[in-house]
C-alpha cells in the first residue's frame, strides 16, 4: 500500500493560474519535504517541516508557498507559476533528519 | 550548497553485466550518504544509509561502499537484470547542515 501519496500525478496549468499540489503519508513522520527537480538536475530541497516547524530555504521563491495543516497532509502553493517552474515536483516522509526519506511517485507540472 | 556529482550520467548494460557507479561528495564534515532506485513512473525508493568510513552494504544484487576520507561512494550491480533499470540517486549530509543534497543520478538501462 502507498504510504506516501501525491495528487494530481500530472498537472497542466497556465502560465500565472495558482495551483496546489498535495501530498498525505500513512506513516506518522514528524518530517515532511517539498523537492523540485528540473530535467536533468538534482532534487532541489523547496522546503521543509519538522511537525508544524516550518522551515524555507533560502533560495525558494516567494512564488512558493507551503501549508501543513496536520501530520498527515501537505500541500505546496504556486501563486503564479511561470514557465520556469515546469518541473518534478517530490514530497517526501521521514522520522529523522538522518534516516532514510520515503517519497512519494511525485507530481508532474507543466507551465504553459 | 553541497556539491554532489554522480557518474556517468547514464549507462546502458547487457543484461547479465556487473556494473558500477561513482557517488562524490565534499568529505569535510561528512554526516551520511543515502541511495535510491528511481523507477520510471514510481517513487524513488530507499537503498541504502550510510554514515562510516568503510561501510559496505548489500542488498541482494546491490551493494554499496563509502569512503568519506576522500568523498565518494559506489554502488555495484552484479549480474544487471532488465528489472534494475532505473536512476539511482545518492543524496549526501554534512554534520552542520539541515538538508540532504541530491545528485543528478545515474540512469541505468539494462538491455535484455
Amino acid at each position: 500500500d502507498a504510504m506516501v501519496i501525491q495528487n494530481p500525478r500530472y498537472q497542466v496549468t497556465q502560465f500565472g493560474k495558482p495551483v496546489t499540489l498535495s501530498c498525505s503519508q500513512t506513516l506518522n513522520h514528524n518530517v515532511m519535504y517539498w523537492y523540485q527537480q528540473k530535467s536533468s538536475q538534482a532534487p532541489k530541497l523547496l522546503f521543509h517541516y519538522y511537525d508544524k516547524d516550518f522551515n524555507n530555504e533560502a533560495d525558494t521563491p516567494d512564488n512558493f508557498q507551503s501549508r501543513r495543516p496536520n501530520t498527515s497532509f501537505c500541500f505546496l502553493d504556486i501563486r503564479s507559476p511561470g514557465l520556469g517552474d515546469t518541473a518534478m515536483y517530490l514530497c517526501a516522509t521521514t522520522p529523522g533528519r538522518v534516516e532514510t526519506q520515503y517519497f512519494g511517485p511525485g507530481t508532474r507540472l507543466l507551465v504553459l | 550548497i553541497l556539491n554532489v556529482e554522480q557518474s556517468p550520467q547514464s549507462l546502458h548494460v547487457q543484461e547479465g553485466d556487473s556494473t558500477n557507479f561513482t557517488c562524490s561528495f565534499p568529505s569535510s564534515n561528512f554526516y551520511a550518504l543515502h541511495w535510491y532506485r528511481w523507477e520510471t513512473a514510481k517513487s524513488p525508493e530507499a537503498l541504502f544509509v550510510m554514515t562510516l568510513n568503510g561501510d559496505e552494504k548489500k542488498k541482494g544484487r546491490i551493494s554499496a561502499t563509502l569512503n568519506t576520507k576522500e568523498g565518494y561512494s559506489y554502488l555495484y550491480i552484479k549480474g544487471s537484470q532488465p528489472e534494475d533499470s532505473a536512476t539511482y540517486l545518492c543524496a549526501s549530509l554534512t554534520r552542520s547542515g539541515n538538508q540532504f543534497y541530491f545528485g543528478t543520478g545515474t540512469s541505468l538501462t539494462v538491455i535484455p
